[in-house]
C-alpha cells in the first residue's frame, strides 16, 4: 500500500507570493495533520482536519490555510510568503482523529522562501 | 498540554541496549505517551505508545511508571542504522496539537 505522499518535493518561492502544498493519506485514512519543521527543531503542528471539517489549530497566523476533500486529500495554502517560512512542511494520516490511532508522515515539502 | 523534557543527545554503540529517559511533569489523565523516530530529511515515524506501565513492540519497549510523570523508550541492541532524532509527546487522545520537541539525537557508533 501506498503511503502518504506529498507534492510537491521542493518549491523555491519569492517573498509575498503564495503556495499550495498537497497531501495525499493513506488509503481508507480520515484524519490530516499538518506540521511545520524549521531545520535544526521539531515539528510544530499547524492543523487537524477530520471528516473534511478542521479538528484543530497550532499558533500560526491566519496566512496559512487549509482544507481536506470528499477523498480526504488536503492542500496547505500559506499567503504572503516571508522567509521565516521556509522549512519542512510535513502531512500525517491517521485512521482516525483520536490521539490513541498512529500518525504516519509523508516525506514532506521543503519550502525556500528567497 | 503537557511539556516534555529529553535529552538533547546520546551516545551509544552498536549492539548496546539504549534507554531514552523523557520528563513530563505536568501530564494529564487522558494523556497518552508517543515516541517517534526521525531520520534527515524524512517525516518522523511512529516508534511506540503507552498509557501506563508498560507496552513493547517488535522495535522497542516503553516503560512508564504509576505517577506517569516521566517514560523511558528502551531500544534494544542499536545498530548503526538506529542513528536518528527520537521525539517524546504526550498529548491528549484527540490528537489535537502533537507537541514536537527538540527530540533526542541518538548517534550509534560502531
Amino acid at each position: 500500500d501506498a503511503g502518504v505522499t506529498q507534492s510537491p518535493t521542493h518549491l523555491i518561492k519569492t517573498r509575498g507570493q503564495h503556495v499550495t502544498l498537497r497531501c495525499s493519506p493513506i488509503s481508507g485514512h480520515k484524519s490530516v495533520s499538518w506540521y511545520q519543521q524549521v531545520l535544526g527543531q521539531g515539528p510544530q503542528f499547524i492543523f487537524q482536519y477530520y471528516e473534511k471539517e478542521e479538528r484543530g489549530r497550532g499558533n500560526f497566523p491566519d496566512r496559512f490555510s487549509a482544507r481536506q476533500f470528499p477523498n480526504y486529500s488536503s492542500e496547505l495554502n500559506v499567503n504572503a510568503l516571508l522567509l521565516g517560512d521556509s522549512a519542512l512542511y510535513l502531512c500525517a494520516s491517521s485512521l482516525w482523529a483520536g490521539g490513541s490511532y498512529e500518525q504516519y508522515f509523508g516525506p514532506g515539502t521543503r519550502l525556500t522562501v528567497t | 498540554l503537557a511539556k516534555t523534557t529529553q535529552p538533547i543527545s546520546m551516545d551509544s554503540y552498536e549492539g548496546q541496549e539504549v534507554n531514552i529517559t523523557c520528563s513530563h511533569n505536568n501530564i494529564a489523565t487522558n494523556d497518552y505517551i508517543t515516541w517517534y523516530q526521525q531520520f534527515p530529511s524524512q517525516g518522523p515515524r511512529f516508534i511506540i505508545q503507552g498509557y501506563k506501565t508498560k507496552v513493547t513492540n517488535e522495535v522497542a519497549s516503553l516503560f512508564i511508571p504509576a505517577d506517569r510523570k516521566s517514560s523511558t523508550l528502551s531500544l534494544p541492541r542499536v545498530s548503526l542504522s538506529d542513528t536518528a532524532v527520537y521525539y517524546c509527546l504526550a498529548h491528549p487522545d484527540n490528537n489535537n496539537d502533537m507537541r514536537f520537541g527538540a527530540g533526542t539525537r541518538l548517534t550509534v557508533k560502531p
